[in-house]
């Protein structure tokens, strides 16, 4: 089971509408990270939260804004999305991001976006 | 940046075969995972190690970080060891986890 749970599962939406994407980890980790992946690639990272704040945003276009309510949840509020963003979403978390490289990343499940 | 490098990209075996995958990287990390995504999407820890050896069950890892690259071994392989490996490599220069383009692996019964 995975310790990091992501809602929804499945999420299908128009290009008009707005959503959110929400993850969830109770393992005491202050580090928080949302990544997208597309068919037959790897995870590209898009944002990071250390202790509850923003600190790397990969260039991730405007209509993807993320949100760390606290330091269990992680939100991404998707707006006005394209086709092409159609994608596996993914949340992980760290314990820490003080040196960020050198903690291990656990992933939740992912929720897998249809644009329409 | 760092650079991650997966081999072979693809495999195909039968069950029961073993099989050693690979990853090169180009610069002294700090951090290395490897993972398992299975058929569903699910993204699976395997294996945590920056450095040294490590065994779980019929898997194994070595990380030999002087010579930059680490390889996981897969033995007796079962139908349900099918999906993609990716190895994840970090640095404090990097300061993200970095993903190599995956090996991904088919067990035929």
């Amino acid at each position: 089971d995975t310790e990091v749970t992501q809602t929804p599962k499945h999420l299908v939406m128009g290009m008009t509408n707005k959503k959110s994407l929400k993850c969830e980890q109770h393992m005491g980790h202050r580090a928080m990270y949302w990544y997208k992946q597309k068919a037959k690639k790897p995870p590209e990272l898009m944002f990071v939260y250390s202790y509850e704040k923003l600190s790397i945003n990969e260039s991730v276009p405007s209509r993807f804004s993320p949100e760390c309510p606290n330091s269990s949840l992680l939100n991404l509020h998707l707006h006005a999305l394209q086709p092409e963003d159609s994608a596996l979403y993914l949340c992980a978390s760290s314990q820490a991001q003080g040196v960020l490289s050198n903690q291990p990343q656990h992933f939740g499940d992912g929720t897998r976006l249809s644009i329409l | 940046g760092i650079q991650v490098e997966q081999s072979p990209p693809d495999l195909i075996l039968q069950e029961g075969a073993n099989s050693t995958l690979r990853c090169n990287f180009s610069d002294s990390v700090n951090n290395l995972q490897w993972f398992h995504q299975n058929p569903w999407g699910q993204l699976i820890n395997l294996f945590y190690i920056p450095s040294g050896t490590k065994q779980n069950g019929r898997l194994s890892a070595t990380t030999v970080a002087t010579e930059r690259y680490s390889l996981l071994y897969i033995s007796s392989s079962q139908t349900t060891d099918s999906g993609v490996y990716f190895c994840a490599v970090g640095n404090s220069g990097a300061q993200k986890l970095v993903f190599g383009q995956g090996t991904r692996l088919t067990i035929n019964p």
